[in-house]
C-alpha cells in the first residue's frame, strides 16, 4: 500500500525554524516527484513546494520562497522541508503529496499524507 | 501566484447533477493540460477525483468528470449522493515549476 506519513510538526516561536519530514513506502519514491501542500485552519489548500524526482527540478511559492528548503533522500525514502523565520502566518497543516506519474512534474497530485501541524505563536 | 477562482458553494438533491468553475488564466488552467481536482471531507486529507483535465484515477466513479474550456475548468458531479458533500479543490500547473490551487467550494447536498 502506497503511504506518507509526516513528522516534525509542533509548536514554535516566530523567528525560529522547523524541519518536516515525510516518510514514503509502498512505492518506487526515486522515481516520482513530491511537493509539500499546507491548509491553514479552516482555509484552503495552498502548494508550498515541489522536488523532481532526481531533485533538478525545485519549486516555490512566492509565499514561502527564500524561506523554505525543499530536498529530498531517495536512499531513505524521505522527503523534507527546512523552514527558517517561521511567522504566525506558517500556522498551518502541511501535507506531503506524491506526483502522479513517475518522472514527470506537473500532473498534480495522487496520495496525500495525513499531514503534520505546525503552529506558529510566541 | 493568485488562487484559482471558485465559487464558495453550489448545493443540489440527491440525483441532480452540480457543476464547480475554476477560473485562472492563460498562464496556468488556459496554458496548460495538467487541471486536477481534489475532494476533501472534514479532517480528512485531500482525495485526486480528477487528472489531466478529464481523467479519473481507478476507484473514482464515473458521476465525476471534467472539462476545460479557455480558462476555466469545470467538475461535474452527476447523480448527487450524501457523501459526495465535502470540500473540492482545483489545481493546475502554472509554469516555471509553480502549481497553484483553487479557493475551494463546498458542495451541499439537499
Amino acid at each position: 500500500e502506497v503511504q506518507l506519513a509526516e513528522s516534525g510538526g509542533g509548536l514554535v516561536q516566530p523567528g525560529r525554524s522547523l524541519r518536516l519530514s515525510c516518510a514514503a513506502s509502498g512505492f518506487n519514491f526515486a522515481d516520482y516527484a513530491m511537493h509539500w501542500v499546507r491548509q491553514a485552519p479552516g482555509k484552503g489548500l495552498e502548494w508550498v513546494s515541489g522536488i523532481s524526482w532526481d531533485s533538478s527540478t525545485i519549486g516555490y511559492a512566492d509565499s514561502v520562497k527564500g524561506r523554505v528548503t525543499i530536498s529530498r533522500d531517495n536512499a531513505k525514502n524521505s522527503l523534507y522541508l527546512q523552514m527558517n523565520s517561521l511567522s504566525p502566518e506558517d500556522t498551518a497543516l502541511y501535507y506531503c503529496a506524491k506526483e502522479i506519474r513517475p518522472l514527470f512534474y506537473y500532473y498534480g497530485m495522487d496520495v496525500w499524507g495525513q499531514g503534520t501541524t505546525v503552529a506558529v505563536s510566541s | 501566484q493568485s488562487a484559482l477562482t471558485q465559487p464558495r458553494s453550489v448545493s443540489g438533491s440527491p440525483g441532480q447533477s452540480v457543476t464547480i468553475s475554476c477560473t485562472g488564466s492563460s498562464g496556468d488552467v488556459g496554458g496548460f493540460h495538467y487541471v486536477s481536482w481534489y475532494q476533501q471531507h472534514p479532517v480528512k486529507a485531500p482525495k485526486l477525483i480528477i487528472f489531466d483535465v478529464n481523467k479519473r484515477p481507478s476507484g473514482v466513479p464515473d458521476r465525476f468528470s471534467g472539462s476545460k474550456s479557455g480558462n476555466t475548468a469545470s467538475l461535474i458531479i452527476s447523480g448527487l449522493q450524501a457523501d459526495d458533500e465535502a470540500d473540492y479543490f482545483c489545481s493546475s500547473y502554472a509554469g516555471n515549476k509553480i502549481f497553484v490551487f483553487g479557493s475551494g467550494t463546498k458542495v451541499n447536498v439537499l
